[in-house]
């Protein structure tokens, strides 16, 4: 069975610090994403990362994928309030069929 | 243009009743997933089309959930007998193709209280 795990589960930072947010997985795929939640809204797409050492940078948030370790990181520099939210990776299977695995998120706290 | 759309946004039941959960994708998008995500958690998954078929319903958590779509494009998610354990938000989600490798829009969900 698929897993993918997320951690931290929560983390809380002062602004204009650095975190890493890690994402790893129990079976091969090729293709991970991630998204944004902020409470009591759905889910913003931020990368779609396809295929070994992926890198890709939107503003303050840049996200890799190593297929070999199955880790994807999602790193955050300078911190700003804006934020904060719940990260969430995915990893699409396809063994069988198609399905969308999510980790269980980590809520961001960035603290002015 | 317009995003996925859910209705209702709300829903409370009492135990036993039967509910509805609709689904307007983006037009033009081949697949659409049904997913459960309780408070806390990340999204699971129920269920998968590609047009008017499922090919995937493994997530459904027992038969009194049923999905359907068809004419390919707005879907339901009927939940008979509701249970407590029931309560979650169903999010919708599509895409254009799963092997376009673009991500998936999700609508912003049913929040779905069962008393």
């Amino acid at each position: 069975e698929l897993k993918v795990e997320q951690n931290p589960l929560f983390l809380s930072m002062q602004e204009g610090k650095n975190y890493t947010i890690y994402c790893n997985y129990s079976t091969t795929s090729d293709r991970l994403y991630w998204y944004r939640q902020d409470p009591g809204k759905s889910l913003e797409s931020l990368f779609v990362l396809l295929s070994n050492g992926a890198v890709k940078q939107e503003g303050r948030l840049m996200a890799s994928l190593d297929t070999k370790a199955r880790l994807s990181t999602l790193h955050i520099t300078a911190a700003v309030h804006d934020l904060s939210a719940t990260y969430f990776c995915a990893v699409l299977t396809t063994s069988g069929t198609y399905k969308y695995i999510f980790g269980t998120g980590t809520r961001l706290k960035v603290l002015a | 243009g317009a995003g996925v759309s859910q209705s209702p946004r709300y829903k409370v039941a009492k135990r036993g009743q039967d509910v509805a959960l609709r689904c307007d994708p983006i037009s033009g998008h081949v697949s659409l997933f049904w997913y459960q995500q309780a408070l806390g958690q990340g999204p699971e998954f129920l269920t998968y089309f590609q047009n008017e078929a499922q090919l995937d319903k493994s997530g459904l958590p027992s038969d009194r959930f049923f999905a359907e779509r068809p004419e390919g494009s707005v879907s339901t998610l009927k939940i008979q007998r509701t249970q407590q354990e029931d309560s979650a938000v169903y999010l919708c989600a599509s895409s254009l193709a799963v092997t376009n490798n673009q991500p998936q829009h999700f609508g912003d969900g049913t929040r779905l209280s069962i008393l």
